[in-house]
């Protein structure tokens, strides 16, 4: 089956600018989340989306959001964008409903540069 | 609130070789654990999973047992190949308000040479 999928792959952007990532979960796949990858920081939980509802949130600004769609794909948007937001985005997809956390699958990821 | 630890690299191995990257956590309760593979370019992949104390998971010649009184997850694989030159990550899930919280290590580098 397909994988997860993630639009778009490569995406410029300036300070004080918003953006919008997209992510297409694995069919059948209820719960989507999302990551920000840096050298600095490592792997960091944004939030987790289940059944259109925000289930779990991270340690991030409000300048960080996102929704789910009746189909389960999810978006994230980035506000008044920072240099500091620079980083690959992930975007992962489980079933959702183990009680002690299903195997994730994740997309290639959004690589978002600001200038 | 949880952590994951893992060692720090790069490690440089020769093929065939022995390797072990070592992880340890710290969670309330009974996380699941997991390791994670990203090789370049591409999203991260599940490599193993545990999700109870001496469980012991394997894929691949992979292997990582839960050991709860050392909160440690060693990954191990006997003989090392090139294709296995990857980023590796630890990780846990630990219940938070019914549901889980992923927490990640910050990835081990692996490079084997031919």
């Amino acid at each position: 089956k397909a994988g997860v999928t993630q639009t778009p792959r490569y995406l410029i952007k300036t300070r004080g600018q918003q953006v919008t990532l997209s992510c297409s979960p694995i069919s059948g796949h209820r719960s989507v989340s999302w990551y920000q990858q840096t050298p600095g920081q490592g792997l960091q939980f944004l939030f987790e989306y289940f059944s259109e509802t925000q289930r779990n949130k991270g340690n991030f600004p409000g300048r960080f959001s996102g929704r789910q769609f009746s189909n389960s794909r999810s978006e994230m948007n980035v506000s008044t964008l920072e240099l500091g937001d620079s980083a690959l985005y992930l975007c992962a997809s489980s079933l959702g409903t183990a009680p002690r956390g299903d195997e994730q699958f994740f997309g290639p990821g959004t690589r978002l540069t600001v200038l | 609130g949880d952590s994951v630890t893992q060692m720090e690299g790069p490690v440089t191995l020769s093929e065939e070789a022995f390797l072990t990257i070592n992880c340890t956590y710290t969670a309330t309760g009974y996380p699941s654990l997991f390791w994670y593979v990203q090789y370049p370019g591409e999203g991260l992949q599940l490599l193993l999973k545990a999700t109870k104390a001496d469980d012991k998971g394997s894929n691949k010649g992979f292997e990582a047992t839960y050991r709860k009184e050392t909160t440690s997850f060693h990954l191990e694989k006997g003989s090392v190949q090139v294709s296995d030159s990857a980023v590796y990550f630890c990780a846990l899930s630990g219940s938070s308000g019914g549901s889980y919280i992923p927490t990640f290590g910050r990835g081990t580098s692996l490079i084997v040479h031919p």
